[in-house]
C-alpha cells in the first residue's frame, strides 16, 4: 500500500518556467489537498479538491493551478515560476468517511522540494 | 478564521525525561477535532495523536499524551520518557468540523531535540 507518492521530490527551476507536480493516492479517498512549508509559517494550504473534476482555492492559491481529472490524482501546475514559489511542497489525503479512527485524518506524501532561481 | 499558535519555536529535552510543547487556537466553533502531528528530518508528516472536541477525556497514544482544555482553547502535547527518535518538528493542526473539507490550519512548529 503506497498511501499518497509525490513526483518529483526534487526540482530546480529557473524564474519564468513552468512545471507540475504530480500526487497520486491509491486508499481511494475523496479529498486531496496541496500546502506548501515554509519556515516558521507551518503548512499552508494552496488548493484542495473534494472529488474528481472539482477544486477550491485555499490561503495561497496565487501562481498556482490545480487539476482533478482523477479521483486518485492531484495536479499542481506553477504556469510562471518565481523566487518566491520556493518552497517544499506537500500532498494530502483524506476519507471524510473513514469511521471513527480514519474520518478526518490527512495522510500526507513524502514532500517535494521545489527551488526556483 | 481560526487560527493556530505554536509559541515555542524550539525545545531540548534529555533523553528519557518528560517534555510538553504548546498550542493555543482560535475558533468560534464547537465542534472541531485537534491534531499533532511529526515530522522527522525524514520530512514525512506523521500523524502522532489526535482530540475529538466534543470529549472530555485527554487522548493517549503510548508516551504521548495531550491535555485539552476547551474553555481556555489551549491543546498541549506531553511526550513522556524522550526517546532520540523523538527528535522532529511537531506541528499543532485544527480543523473546524466533519464536514469542512479545506478548512484545516496549521501552526508554525515547534522543532524538539531530544538530547542523549
Amino acid at each position: 500500500n503506497a498511501g499518497v507518492t509525490q513526483t518529483p521530490k526534487f526540482r530546480v527551476l529557473k524564474t519564468g518556467q513552468s512545471m507540475t507536480l504530480l500526487c497520486a493516492q491509491d486508499m481511494n479517498h475523496e479529498y486531496m489537498y496541496w500546502y506548501r512549508q515554509d519556515p516558521g509559517m507551518g503548512l499552508r494550504l494552496i488548493h484542495y479538491s473534494v472529488g474528481e473534476g472539482t477544486t477550491a482555492k485555499g490561503e495561497v492559491p496565487d501562481g498556482y493551478n490545480v487539476s482533478r481529472l482523477k479521483k486518485q490524482n492531484f495536479l499542481l501546475g506553477l504556469e510562471s515560476a518565481a523566487p518566491s514559489q520556493t518552497s517544499v511542497y506537500f500532498c494530502a489525503s483524506r476519507n471524510p468517511l473513514g469511521g471513527y479512527s480514519g474520518a478526518n485524518v490527512l495522510t500526507f506524501g513524502a514532500g517535494s522540494r521545489l527551488t526556483v532561481l | 478564521a481560526q487560527t493556530v499558535t505554536q509559541s515555542q519555536p524550539e525545545m531540548s529535552v534529555q533523553e528519557a525525561e518528560t517534555v510538553t510543547l504548546s498550542c493555543t487556537y482560535d475558533t468560534s466553533e464547537n465542534n472541531y477535532y485537534l491534531f499533532w502531528y511529526k515530522q522527522p528530518p525524514s520530512r514525512q508528516m506523521i500523524l502522532v495523536i489526535r482530540q475529538e472536541a466534543y470529549k472530555q477525556q485527554n487522548a493517549t497514544e503510548n508516551r504521548f499524551s495531550v491535555n485539552f482544555q476547551k474553555a481556555a482553547k489551549s491543546f498541549s502535547l506531553k511526550i513522556s520518557d524522550s526517546q532520540l527518535g523523538d527528535t522532529a518538528m511537531y506541528f499543532c493542526a485544527f480543523m473546524a468540523s466533519f464536514a469542512s473539507a479545506g478548512d484545516m490550519r496549521f501552526g508554525a512548529g515547534t522543532r524538539l531535540t531530544v538530547k542523549p
